[in-house]
């Protein structure tokens, strides 16, 4: 299956500072990836969808210039967290289509972020 | 509104079988998705259902009923490392995912 990889899988950092994660598809090209951030013990909640190449599109109720999303180029979108607070504390999780029959998502391996 | 449920949590012994029910609701049907997830991990893709039907991988099955909004994941010989969340996901009309709250399986020696 396709290979996708995320990075840094930990980060804390001190509150009001900014965070830059990184997706990659390491061996076919997303012109879409997706943006998740999941709770403990609560489901995935979509974020962003990125689009290679043209604005994001965000999800109802996130905040756009608090969450940047770059999707410069068919293999790597990125995902600023801007003055992060506490509350932005959470698990953070990219993914891409595949291209096989069924689309699955194949997804990074995720982004703890801990906001002291 | 459009919602995904399944049970919260279940508990099952090591080399028996688990079946995890999903039902859903929602505007437009392209597909049924499950995915494992282990703790502090990203999810997996186990499985897809577009027809109705019994889908088998392995000592994984997925089943879908179309008109009943319902499916099930159905887990045989189980081991401890099948202790996950396993997630139901539903393509709707726009062809987004819509997520269920994922179902905790515990097995036990």
């Amino acid at each position: 299956g396709a290979v996708v990889s995320q990075h840094p899988s930990r980060v804390i950092c001190k509150s009001g500072t900014s965070v830059k994660i990184e997706c990659r598809s390491l061996d076919f090209q997303a012109t879409t990836m997706f943006w998740y951030r999941q709770f403990p013990k609560q489901s995935l909640m979509l974020m962003a969808t990125s689009n290679e190449g043209s604005k994001a599109t965000y999800e109802q109720g996130v905040e756009k210039d608090k969450f940047l999303i770059n999707h410069a180029s068919l293999t790597l979108s990125t995902l600023t967290v801007t003055s992060a607070h506490p509350e932005d504390s959470s698990f953070y999780i990219c993914s891409a289509q595949g291209t096989g029959d069924w689309g699955e998502l194949f997804f990074g391996e995720g982004s703890r972020l801990t906001v002291l | 509104g459009q919602n995904i449920d399944q049970p919260t949590e279940m508990t099952a012994t090591e080399g028996a079988i688990v079946q995890i029910n999903c039902t859903y609701q929602t505007s437009g049907f392209n597909g049924l998705f499950w995915y494992q997830q282990h703790a502090g991990e990203a999810p997996t893709f186990l499985s897809y259902n577009v027809l109705d039907g019994l889908e088998e991988k392995g000592r994984f099955s997925s089943f879908l009923s179309r008109s009943k909004g319902y499916s099930y994941l159905l887990l045989k010989e189980l081991q401890m490392k099948d202790s996950a969340s396993y997630l139901c996901a539903v393509k709707g009309s726009n062809y987004q995912l819509i997520w269920g709250a994922g179902t905790k399986l515990i097995i036990k020696p």
